[in-house]
């Protein structure tokens, strides 16, 4: 089955620090590839999705993504992080069959110091 | 704009009860899901629709029952109220099998 991980459970960093957030999934085949993020007390909301062409994908906010196929990763950036970026961060992977297969990440949480 | 809409939003239901969680999108979806979201958990796929009338179950489906007689509505059914059921339910859609899917705003169930 279809796993997805997240390497970290807890980053902190000060304002105006960079920020990457690992992601990989387990699937070989071909992938359709997302980040949500939760900011406390809400639902998810799209970040940005990659499913063919560019690997360097931007989202909103000045997030950005890149896809390597070949270490099955899809990790999220951001050049300069602010307070309001403290939230909760989902990598999900769909294998593109079928809704059964939208797998999420476990989250990995960001807090952003003043 | 609605968009995806779930009520109620907070609900305390005492063990044996049956609670329905209700939600409603505005996009015409085909797609619909319903996940809760539980600390060292992440996010769980309870049951997911494909269309109207058609409904399959996810990765923790036991306690729960869905139906969809119409494209809009999805709502989520416990039959008899568990302490273990007490979680942050999120209801999805998506247009297709493998867009991005847009969630509501959540429904905190408490089970007492």
């Amino acid at each position: 089955a279809q796993s997805v991980s997240q390497h970290n459970h807890h980053v902190i960093l000060s304002e105006a620090a960079s920020l990457e957030l690992g992601c990989n999934y387990s699937y070989g085949g071909t992938v359709n590839l997302f980040w949500y993020v939760q900011y406390p007390g809400q639902h998810l909301q799209l970040l940005l999705k990659y499913f063919s062409g560019d690997p360097l994908v931007k989202g909103i906010k000045g997030f950005e993504a890149e896809f390597i196929k070949s270490k099955f990763s899809f990790n999220l950036r951001k050049p300069s992080v602010q307070w309001s970026d403290t939230a909760e961060y989902f990598c999900a992977v769909n294998e593109g069959n079928y809704g059964q297969n939208f797998v999420f990440g476990p989250g990995t949480r960001l807090s952003v110091l003043p | 704009d609605a968009g995806i809409t779930q009520s109620p939003r907070y609900k305390i239901t005492e063990t044996g009860r049956q609670v329905t969680l209700m939600c409603h999108q505005t996009w015409s979806h085909s797609y619909m899901f319903w996940y809760r979201q539980d600390l060292g958990h992440g996010l769980r796929l309870i049951y997911y629709s494909a269309a109207a009338d058609i409904t399959d179950k996810g990765e923790v489906p036991d306690g729960y029952v869905v139906s969809r007689s119409k494209t809009e509505n999805f709502p989520l059914t416990l039959e008899s109220a568990t302490r273990s059921q007490t979680s942050v339910y999120f209801c999805a859609s998506s247009g297709t099998n493998y867009e991005a899917q847009y969630f509501g705003p959540g429904t905190r169930l408490t089970v007492l």
